[in-house]
């Protein structure tokens, strides 16, 4: 199987613009997490969307959102960008269970590396 | 919320030595752990997992003990290559919530 793909890999972008994130998620996973890796904070977990729905939040402000397609790809977007929003951007998928005892695991993509100037 | 914690932020070993990297969780409802691997310019990349249920899984070259006690884990890497340079993640969770709550991650630095 293909692994999980986010584009795009590298983008730059000004104070103030948006930015909207694509992930396409392993096949046949449904469930999709965005986190946001930084040299200072480390990997933070932004949110995580399965079957449409997003399931779990994060401590982000509102300017970071999140949607996803019924073919379970998904998309963020940064609304207002700031300079600390620079940040690499992954995404991970894991197949997406409504019920079950124990979490499951998550594979990540590549990321996107998101530099505010 | 969770609060994990690595015990060494960087780890210096020589190629062929063992390494052990410690991880520190403070929820003691955690009861299921994931290993993960960063390499430069990649996604972290899954190493091992274990359940609340096990103390101990080993893997190839890898193990992983678990001591629910002192909610505490390491992660064990035999004869260490200098293909395992890299940050290494733990990632506790707690039932089937995916939210995933990361340490600051322990580099592991191999010489030759």
């Amino acid at each position: 199987k293909a692994g999980v793909t986010q584009t795009p890999r590298y983008l730059i972008k000004t104070r103030g613009q948006q930015v909207t994130l694509s992930c396409s998620p392993i096949s046949g996973h449904r469930s999709v997490s965005w986190y946001q890796q930084t040299p200072g904070q480390g990997l933070q977990f932004l949110f995580e969307y399965f079957s449409e729905t997003q399931r779990n939040k994060g401590n982000f402000p509102g300017r970071f959102s999140g949607r996803q397609f019924s073919n379970s790809r998904s998309e963020m977007n940064v609304s207002t960008l700031e300079l600390g929003d620079s940040a690499l951007y992954l995404c991970a998928s894991s197949p997406g269970t409504t019920s079950g005892t124990y979490g499951e695991t998550q594979y990540f993509g590549p990321g996107t590396r998101l530099l505010v100037l | 919320g969770e609060s994990v914690g690595l015990h060494l932020p960087t780890l210096s070993v020589q190629e062929g030595d063992n390494s052990i990297i410690n991880c520190a969780y403070s929820n003691s409802a955690s009861d299921y752990f994931i290993w993960y691997k960063q390499e430069s310019g990649k996604g972290p990349q899954f190493i091992i997992d274990i359940r609340s249920n096990m103390d101990k899984r080993q893997g190839q070259r890898v193990t992983v003990l678990l001591n629910k006690t002192v909610k505490h884990l390491s992660l064990q890497i035999a004869a260490t290559q200098p293909g395992d340079s890299a940050v290494y993640f733990c990632a506790p969770l707690c039932g089937n919530n995916n939210d995933m709550r990361f340490g600051a991650g322990t580099r592991l630095t191999v010489k030759p």
